[in-house]
Formats: structure tokens, sequence, C-alpha cells
């Protein structure tokens, strides 16, 4: 049982670069989520998905795109990487509507130099 | 403005030290406090829901409770298995599916 996938697991940019962050679940989940995780500061939310077709901004949606390919899949990307989005970013995923109890991936560190 | 604070940042303990996690919160309408633990490169693992100020629940070592300001994690007799990050959540009215997390308490337990 993989529970959220996450890919690549680390990734370094140069400024300006662009890249996917890949994320699939297996457990039939409706609910997606893009977190990002900074030292001394809680989890803030970028893009969620309550449901497949449809994608919502979260706290800081500045920078991002998602797309939700389909029910397991959960897409994030970044057009045009800055050095503020050296982050770990993590996707969750949760069974029904709101955001009760996520299930979250390994994580991916991004450095953008 | 909803907000979420843990203390301390960082707790360590003997083996065996019982000690307690706080967790403060201000929201507009609780619709639910979480916790969870992390261990070092990985993603957030759920431990608790707490609804209603007055409600406990347990699992192992770990208690966690709830009154209107403020959630505690305490653990009792802790192992060094029990060193993770500790991070907290509530959900509040405003939003069915944000939730606002707190910065986490480092808990190193020392064999």
């Amino acid at each position: 049982n993989a529970g959220v996938t996450q890919t690549p697991k680390f990734q370094v940019l140069k400024t300006g670069q662009s890249m996917t962050l890949q994320c699939a679940q297996d457990m039939n989940h409706n609910s997606m989520y893009w977190y990002r995780q900074d030292p001394g500061m809680g989890l803030r939310l970028i893009y969620y998905s309550a449901s497949e077709g449809t994608t919502d901004k979260g706290e800081v949606p500045n920078g991002y795109n998602v797309s939700r390919l389909n029910k397991r899949e959960f897409s994030l990307r970044l057009e045009s990487a800055a050095p503020s989005q050296t982050s770990v970013y993590f996707c969750a995923s949760t069974q029904g509507s709101g955001a009760n109890v996520l299930t979250f991936g390994a994580g991916s560190r991004l450095t953008v130099l | 403005e909803d907000q979420v604070t843990q203390s301390p940042e960082a707790l360590r303990l003997q083996e065996g030290e019982s000690s307690s996690l706080n967790c403060s919160y201000t929201v507009s309408g609780l619709r639910g406090l979480f916790w969870y633990r992390q261990d070092p490169g990985k993603g957030p693992e759920f431990l608790f829901t707490l609804y209603s100020a007055g409600e406990e629940k347990e699992k192992e070592r770990l208690k966690a409770t709830l009154t209107k300001k403020e959630s505690f994690l305490h653990i009792t007799a802790p192992k060094p298995e029990d060193s993770a990050t500790y991070l907290c959540a509530v959900r509040s009215g405003d939003s069915n599916y944000q939730l606002i997390w707190g910065a986490g308490t480092k808990l190193i337990i020392k064999p």
C-alpha cells in the first residue's frame, strides 16, 4: 500500500527554470492538497483540489499552477522558479470533503539557486 | 485573524520523563483540532482529532486534550522512538479545506 507518492524527492533549479512536481495517491481519496513547509513556519496551503475536475487557491498560490489530471494524480508546476520557492513541498489527500485526516507524501525538497 | 502557536519550539527529555506540549489557538468557530507527528525527512502522520472542549484522545504514551483556547499533548514515560516534531493544526468555520498549522515542537528523548 503506497499511499501518497511524490516525485522527485530532490530537485535543484536555477532561477527562471520551470518544473513540475508529481503526486499520486492510491487510496481513492477525493481531495488532494499541495503544501509547502519552511523552517520556523507552519505548513502553508498552496492549492487544493476538492474533487476530480476542480482546483482552488490556498494561502500562497502565487508563482504556482496545478492540474488535477484524474482522481489519482495532482501535479504542481513552477513556471519560473524563484529563490523564494526554495522549500519542502508536500502533497496530501483525504477521503471526504473538507480537510480532515490528511495522508501525506514523503515530500519533495526543492532548491532554487 | 486565525492563529495557531505551539510551545515550546524544542523540548529535550530523558527517557521516562513525562511532559506536555502546548498548542494555543484563536479561530472563528473551531471545527477540529489535529495533532500530527513528523519524523525527519518524512511527511506528517496523523495522530488525533479533537472537536470540543473537554475531549480527550489516547494512543500508547500520548494523550491529547482540548480546552476552548488550547490543546495539550501529554507524553507519559517517553521512549527514544517518540522523538519527532509534533504539529498542531486547526480547522475553522471559515473554510472546509484550509487548515491553520503551528510551527511544531521538536521533541528529543535521550536514552
